[in-house]
Order: C-alpha cells, then structure tokens, then sequence
C-alpha cells in the first residue's frame, strides 16, 4: 500500500483565498484524522471521522475550516476565507479504527503558507 | 483539558544517550506514545506504554512513566546521525461520541546529533 496520500504537498495561497486539502486514507482503514502543526502550538487533533462520519470536531478552530469524507477512500479539508495565521503543515491519519488499539498512520503532510 | 508539554530543542554527541522529557496533566491517559518526525515527512510510531507500566524497553529506546508525577521519558541510547528528528510525546483519553481515545500531542523536541 502506497500509506496516507495528502495533496498537494505544498500551498500558497493569498488572504481571502479559499484552500481545499485533500487526503486518501490507507484502504482498509475506517478511521481519518486531520492534525494541525505549529511551531507555537505542535500537534494539534482538528477533526476525526469513523465509518467517513463526523465523530469530533472540536478541534476545528472556527467556521473557516470545514471537512468532509464522502467516501471511504476521500476526504477534504477547506478553509474559506484563508487567513496568514492558517499557515501550518497540515497531516492527515488513517487507522483501522479509534480504539487506542490501532495505530495511526500519518501522511506527509501539507505545508500551507497564507500571504 | 489535557495539554502536553515538551522542551523544544536537545543536543547530544554521536554516541551517547539521548533522552527527551515530557509531562502530561490528563489523569486518566490510558496510553503514551513517541512518535518520530524526520524532515519532511510524517509521523512515525515509536513506541507506547500503557499507563499501568513504569518501564518498558524496545532496542536502543526505554520508556519511563512516572504516573505519579505524570511524567513521561524517551531515552535513546547510543544515539546515531539516523535519530536526527522531531520527537512527539502523545497521550490518548478517552472521548468523543463512542468512547473513543483521542491522541494530544506535546509541541515536539527537536533532537540534534553533534558529530
């Protein structure tokens, strides 16, 4: 298997602009996380999906950023209106499950820059 | 809330032990993991250890849990140019609408190797 597969792997954009990320989990695998990094604040769980349905969204810092997963094979990641403080690589997981059983597996990433 | 907390940077000589501290502030983590991020890329799992351990070895890399002191140790010994990467201390607590563990993150420490 190819792993989690993120594009693209490098975005940038202007402020305003809307973004769209994209992700293709590991087949087989029925759980999806997004995570946002930053220098100030690491690591950070913004939305995870079991069975391609929504569980926790908590993590989503405000109304600009949404997800979805129509398929078990897809899922985005938009943010509209882009803002400079986006800026971020954002990761993509994918697990067989969200039992702490199952291991995450990450994709490479996307670098967002937002001028 | 759970928050992770991790010094940003360490340095160590080629050949010596390494060892990258964390502390967590969640009671009821059930697992603490390491990840691994080199350049570029995404992240890796290390290794875990259930909350109900103190110790547990796995090669070059030990893990120390201090429950009490909710404190959480990487030691990786005989460090090589290879280890050069990020390294992410998580723990997982339950949540979300199925009871289902979630992963928060410490901002990472940087591990260089001085040849």
């Amino acid at each position: 298997d190819a792993g989690v597969i993120q594009s693209p792997r490098h975005e940038v954009t202007e402020m305003g602009q809307e973004v769209t990320l994209r992700c293709k989990p590991i087949s087989g695998h029925n759980s999806l996380f997004w995570y946002r990094q930053t220098m100030m604040r690491g690591l950070e769980l913004l939305i995870y999906f079991n069975n391609n349905v929504p569980i926790d969204d908590s993590g989503m810092p405000e109304d600009r950023f949404s997800a979805k997963m129509p398929n078990a094979s897809f899922s985005t990641l938009k943010i509209q209106p882009s803002e400079p403080r986006d800026s971020a690589v954002y990761f993509c997981a994918s697990s067989l499950g969200t039992s702490i059983d199952y291991e995450q597996y990450f994709g490479p990433g996307t670098r967002l820059t937002v001028t | 809330g759970e928050d992770v907390e991790q010094s940003l940077f360490l340095s160590v000589r080629e050949g010596d032990s390494s060892v990258i501290n964390c502390t967590y502030t969640d009671s009821s983590s059930t697992y603490l993991y390491w990840y691994k991020q080199e350049p570029g890329a995404g992240l890796q799992l290390l290794t875990y250890i259930f909350s109900n351990m103190d110790m547990k070895q796995d090669q070059r890399l030990t893990v120390l849990l201090n429950k009490k002191d909710k404190h959480l140790s990487l030691r990786i010994a005989d460090t090589q140019t290879g280890d050069s990467a990020i390294y992410f201390c998580a723990e997982s607590a339950p949540g979300g609408y199925f009871g289902n563990e979630k992963l928060t993150f410490g901002t990472g420490t940087r591990l260089t190797i001085i040849p």
